[in-house]
């Protein structure tokens, strides 16, 4: 059974650093790209970055570009996302993602609450 | 980037009835879309990928249909847990892009 559970979501001040991480079960997880998607409270999804499955390629959405870091440890398969410079428009639920076919998503965590808040 | 539009915003029905969602895209995104599920409190769940594949586990009152910047998702009898929000996603021009969402509640 797949299974992602993402961790490392906390009250951080604006401007402010963070790292989540998502633990993965269930697959080769060296096989899949994987993605984050972040869901702002009452709104819709939104796709924030994937990562290939060897870890080589990354992607980001325009939004994070130069502020958010997609990274992997294949050996640990475990999907980590660096947020820095943080705004309170980044404020949501973070959902780490399994690709089917890089960028469809069939299989979730539960998601991990980031508020930036003064 | 490629804007999803998803109409009605909210669908109002029985169980029984047949849902019928609209997602219309501000480009031509081929045959890469796919379609979620997402109740309150719980994480998306895919519903329908590259326009009519059903995703592992989807019942068969599930269908999706269209080609390029039009596509629906058909609910064909409505049960009891399929009140939920639905949402559309692109993924044939980047970046992935998701529609608002259509609420199906009951009636």
């Amino acid at each position: 059974e797949v299974q992602l559970v993402e961790s490392g979501g906390i009250l951080v001040q604006p401007g402010g650093s963070l790292r989540l991480s998502c633990a993965a079960s269930g697959f080769t997880f060296i096989t899949y790209a994987m993605n984050w998607v972040r869901q702002a409270p009452g709104k819709g999804l939104e796709w924030v970055s994937a990562i290939s499955g060897g870890g080589r390629s990354t992607y980001y959405a325009d939004f994070v570009k130069g502020r958010f870091t997609i990274s992997r440890d294949n050996s640990k398969n475990t999907l980590y996302l660096q947020m820095s410079s943080l705004r309170a428009e980044d404020t949501a639920v973070y959902y780490c993602a399994k690709a089917r076919d890089v960028t469809y998503f069939d299989y979730w965590g539960q998601g991990t609450l980031v508020t930036v808040s003064s | 980037e490629i804007v999803l539009t998803q109409s009605p915003a909210t669908l109002s029905l029985s169980p029984g009835e047949r849902a019928i969602l609209s997602c219309r895209a501000s480009q031509s995104v081929s045959n890469y879309f796919a379609w979620y599920q997402q109740k309150p409190g719980q994480a998306p769940r895919l519903l329908i990928y590259d326009v009519s594949n059903r995703a592992t586990g989807i019942p068969a009152r599930f269908s999706g249909s269209g080609s390029g910047t039009d596509f629906t998702l058909t609910i064909s009898s409505l049960e009891p847990e399929d009140f939920a929000v639905y949402y559309c996603q692109q993924r044939g021009n980047w970046p992935p892009t998701f529609g608002p969402g259509t609420k199906v509640d009951l009636k």
